[in-house]
């Protein structure tokens, strides 16, 4: 069965930069496209972007544009995402998603998602 | 694409129907809409995309339609593990990864649907 498992909770300082990992099992990993989101405290969900695991290819939301990073490891099959320049309004719980074999963003599989605290 | 969804809270009974809306500010092409439940502490999951179609699982009590800018999701007999938050979401607009101009997806505020 399909399942991401993303790596666990962060505490950071405001400046500092997060990377978060998601692996993915069940599915040929290069087939279907993988998106990242996020939920603030209390709040709805905000889509971040999308990478292609097949070639690299990716497309930030404009509000996270120049501040994260998307990439993915072919030959451990994970995907990761950096966020820089943290601030307080990043905490948030992120999740890592699968969508479908186009760049449709449907959101069929989720992660547990991980929670990134930004505090001084 | 903004999508309302209302009401913000549903408070019913088990065993009763509930109806959900999301409105669009503009027609939602393709009927590419989804409709995702969540329950605290727990990540999104995904229902209904297209705008009918149950994903794998989903048992046949939830139905949903619509088309241009209104969409429904219909819980036709509340079960327990039915309470939770229900989020709409378009697709129409999705990346493009270069090959045009970039688009990006949208989601409802959601609907708690609360046990009366």
């Amino acid at each position: 069965q399909v399942h991401l498992e993303q790596s666990g909770a962060e505490v950071k300082r405001p400046g500092a930069s997060v990377r978060i990992s998601c692996k993915p099992s069940g599915y040929p990993f290069t087939s279907y496209y993988l998106h990242w989101l996020r939920q603030a405290p209390g709040q709805g969900l905000e889509w971040m972007g999308i990478i292609s695991p097949r070639s690299g290819s990716t497309s930030y939301s404009q509000k996270f544009q120049g501040r994260v990073t998307m990439t993915t490891d072919t030959s451990t099959a994970t995907a990761y995402m950096d966020v820089t320049s943290l601030i307080s309004e990043d905490t948030a719980v992120y999740f890592c998603t699968r969508g479908t074999v186009t760049p449709l963003a449907r959101f069929d599989y989720w992660g547990q998602g991980t929670l990134v605290t930004v505090s001084s | 694409i903004v999508l309302t969804q209302s009401p913000g809270t549903l408070s019913l009974s088990p065993g009763e129907r509930a109806t959900l809306s999301c409105r669009a500010s503009q027609s939602v092409g393709g009927s590419f809409l989804a409709w995702y439940q969540q329950k605290p502490g727990q990540a999104p999951r995904l229902l209904i995309h297209g705008p009918s179609t149950r994903a794998p699982g989903i048992p046949d009590r939830f139905t949903a339609g619509g088309s241009g800018r209104d969409f429904t999701l219909t819980i036709s007999r509340l079960e327990p593990e039915d309470f939770a938050v229900y989020y709409c979401q378009q697709y129409a607009n999705s990346p493009t990864l270069g090959q045009g101009p970039e688009r990006e997806p949208t989601f409802g505020q959601g609907t708690r649907v609360e046990i009366k």
